[in-house]
């Protein structure tokens, strides 16, 4: 079965830091590119960074830049976000989700077909 | 950073209606959009990519069209389990930037 298991959440006071991990199984982790989306309490969802298969390229989106930092270990399979200098506005669940990246017509295109269940952060005094 | 702007917010339809919804770029994006639906308490499920691909599985009633700056979301009888919220995506750029979503409820 193709899985991806968030873990790593949890509480966390302002300024602090926390790593989450996101456990692939099922399909050969190092050939896709992987991301991580979050969803703020009422609010919609946000694209917050990606990493290619090699970890030669990570994007991110401007409000974590400089906090956030994406990463990959093909031997573990496993897709981690290390969050310093926490803000309440990163309270949010946090999904990872497979890059399919399908190529049609000479582009390649994003196509998150596999996500993990979230894991929930709290950032708050 | 591009725009993403979905339309309407949230709709009210039966059973069996037809649904659109649309999604406009800021700026050029060729074609690189995507549609997903969430529903609460679940993961984010990929419908559409390339504007117009549907995902494998998903079902045939879902359409996606559009090119450039203007794109739509197509349900063509709308069923319970299509109640979710509706986001598009578009991979044109970094960041990677969401529409605001749109929530179709009966």
């Amino acid at each position: 079965e193709l899985q991806l298991v968030e873990s790593g959440g949890g509480l966390v006071q302002p300024g602090g830091s926390l790593r989450l991990s996101c456990e692939a199984s099922g399909f050969t982790f190092s050939n896709y590119w992987m991301t991580w989306v979050r969803q703020a309490p009422g609010k919609g969802l946000e694209w917050v960074a990606n990493i290619k298969q090699d970890a030669s390229e990570k994007y991110y989106v401007d409000s974590v830049k400089g906090r956030f930092t994406i990463s990959r270990d093909s031997a573990k399979s496993s897709l981690y976000l290390q969050m310093n200098s926490l803000r309440a506005e990163d309270t949010a669940i946090y999904y990872c989700a497979r890059d399919s990246s399908p190529h049609l017509g000479g582009s390649w295109f994003d196509a998150f077909d596999i996500w993990g269940q979230g894991t929930r952060v709290t950032v708050s005094s | 950073a591009i725009q993403m702007t979905q339309s309407p917010s949230s709709l009210s339809a039966s059973i069996g209606d037809r649904v659109t919804i649309t999604c406009r770029a800021s700026q050029y994006i060729r074609n690189d959009l995507a549609w997903y639906q969430h529903k609460p308490g679940k993961a984010p499920e990929l419908l559409i990519y390339a504007a117009s691909t549907l995902q494998s599985g998903v079902p045939s009633r879902f359409s996606g069209s559009g090119s450039g700056t203007d794109f739509t979301l197509t349900i063509s009888s709308l069923q319970s389990e299509d109640i979710a919220t509706y986001y598009c995506l578009h991979d044109y750029s970094y960041p990677r930037t969401f529409g605001q979503g749109t929530k179709v409820e009966i």
